[in-house]
């Protein structure tokens, strides 16, 4: 069965820290691994990783992705109290996107 | 350009009702899905529909079903609500292909839906 694990599931840190998310997975027919952020509701888009190496990057975000080693890892840098939100990894396979728990991020004033 | 549009954003039910909820998607998108979030699954895949047609489903009983109409709108039903339906259900929307070509989905604030 299709799976992706996230950890750690609680991280909390204060203002200006940098964090590393962690997700990792074991889904048929790979296609894509992607990010989201949900705050209130609906979860927003990060980013879409399809290649090993290549880092995807946005302003203090950056994702990567190790297609041998089955994981993903999201950097946080400079860290505000706006970057509070659950984190979401998905992985797309053959037929469907499957999510991990999700990584809940608090930042401390 | 508008985003995905979910309504309604709250309900509250009794046990053995139904429920209809209803999701637009993105302009141009053809691709629609649901999942429901809870605090101690996270994200589960209910059904895809894509033109009209249920292309996947997740590991859900009968009584979550769900239809696509020809302007790409969705609804998903679900009969003879138990307390454990408690949930959000999110709608996403993608382009052409969905999920089978990888396509981004793009997600609704979702519905929040309590049975008591």
């Amino acid at each position: 069965e299709d799976k992706v694990v996230q950890s750690p599931l609680s991280l909390v840190v204060h203002e200006g820290d940098t964090v590393t998310l962690n997700c990792s997975y074991e889904v048929t027919n790979f296609r894509s691994l992607l990010w989201y952020k949900q705050e209130k509701k609906a979860p927003t888009f990060l980013f879409m990783l399809t290649s090993s190496g290549i880092e995807k990057k946005s302003g203090r975000l950056s994702s990567i992705l190790d297609k041998k080693e089955l994981f993903s890892i999201l950097n946080i840098t400079a860290t505000q109290t706006g970057d509070s939100a659950i984190y979401l990894c998905a992985v797309q396979g053959a037929q469907k996107l499957v999510f991990g728990q999700g990584t809940r991020l608090t930042i401390n004033p | 350009k508008a985003g995905v549009t979910q309504t309604p954003r709250y309900l509250i039910k009794t046990r053995g009702q139904q429920v209809t909820l209803s999701c637009s998607p993105i302009s141009g998108h053809r691709s629609v899905s649901w999942y429901q979030q809870t605090p101690g699954q996270g994200l589960q895949f209910l059904f895809e529909y894509f033109s009209e047609t249920q292309r996947n489903k997740g590991n859900f009983p009968g009584r979550f079903s769900g239809r696509q109409f020809s302007n790409s709108r969705s609804e998903m039903n679900v009969s003879t609500l138990e307390l454990g339906d408690s949930a959000l259900y999110l709608c996403a929307s993608s382009l052409a292909g969905g999920q089978q070509s990888g396509g981004i989905q793009y997600f609704g604030a979702g519905t929040r839906l309590s049975v008591l």
